[in-house]
């Protein structure tokens, strides 16, 4: 049973380029949520994605958009990129809501580096 | 912001408990506590979570207060791979799907040999 894939697993970009990062979720998950790791900080929570629609959003620019597929896999796309991305990209897969147990499982992440 | 205080850090001899309090004073009647462990440049791992009574699972043992407002995460017998920063969280379980994870900066556990 494979947990969450995220792939690149590492990626250089320069400032004002554009970064397509994709996520697999766990098998059976439908849901994916995406968060953003700035050094020595905590996740910080971007978006959700249940159905193919954006349900949840955090406190994040339209700069970072995504889409989920009908496989249930999703992007995160960041355009205009500046220095303060610089961070690891969690993406996380769960159930449904509702469900007396519906943790979270985060894939290893990608690690953006801006110049 | 997080919901929750920790201690930002705290050290373990190997072998022994490790007891890790979490503060969530202003916990609504609906929202579970949970705890979350993040290995270094790994993704956040899920250990337990609890509405009320206390729970105890193949990780670890979730104490809540009676009156919510604090936890402790007990692991019973620390080892050297426990090391990691340990995230408490209150969230709400809702239909429909999944409540966002709102993450504090935890508290860094060190295990020492």
């Amino acid at each position: 049973d494979a947990g969450v894939t995220q792939s690149p697993t590492h990626l250089i970009k320069t400032r004002g380029q554009q970064v397509t990062l994709r996520c697999s979720p766990k098998s059976g998950h439908d849901t994916v949520s995406w968060y953003q790791q700035a050094l020595g900080q905590g996740p910080q929570f971007i978006f959700q994605y249940y159905e193919e629609e954006e349900r949840q959003r955090g406190n994040f620019p339209d700069r970072f958009s995504g889409h989920q597929f009908p496989n249930y896999s999703s992007e995160l796309n960041v355009n205009a990129l500046w220095l303060g991305d610089s961070a690891l990209y969690l993406c996380a897969s769960s159930l449904p809501g509702g469900r007396a147990r519906n943790e979270q499982f985060f894939g290893p992440g990608t690690r953006l580096t801006v110049l | 912001d997080a919901k929750t205080t920790q201690p930002p850090s705290m050290d373990c001899a190997e072998g022994r408990a490790a007891n890790l309090p979490c503060n969530h004073s202003t916990i609504s009647g609906n929202e579970y506590v949970y705890w979350y462990r993040q290995i270094h440049s790994q993704g956040p791992q899920y250990i337990i979570h609890g509405l009320k009574n206390n729970e105890t699972n193949e990780m670890a043992s979730l104490i809540i207060t009676e009156d919510r407002k604090s936890s402790t995460l007990i692991l019973p017998h620390a080892t050297l791979r426990d090391t990691a920063v340990y995230y408490c969280i209150v969230r709400a379980n809702f239909q429909g799907g999944s409540e966002k994870l709102v993450f504090g900066k935890g508290t860094k556990l060190t295990v020492n040999p």
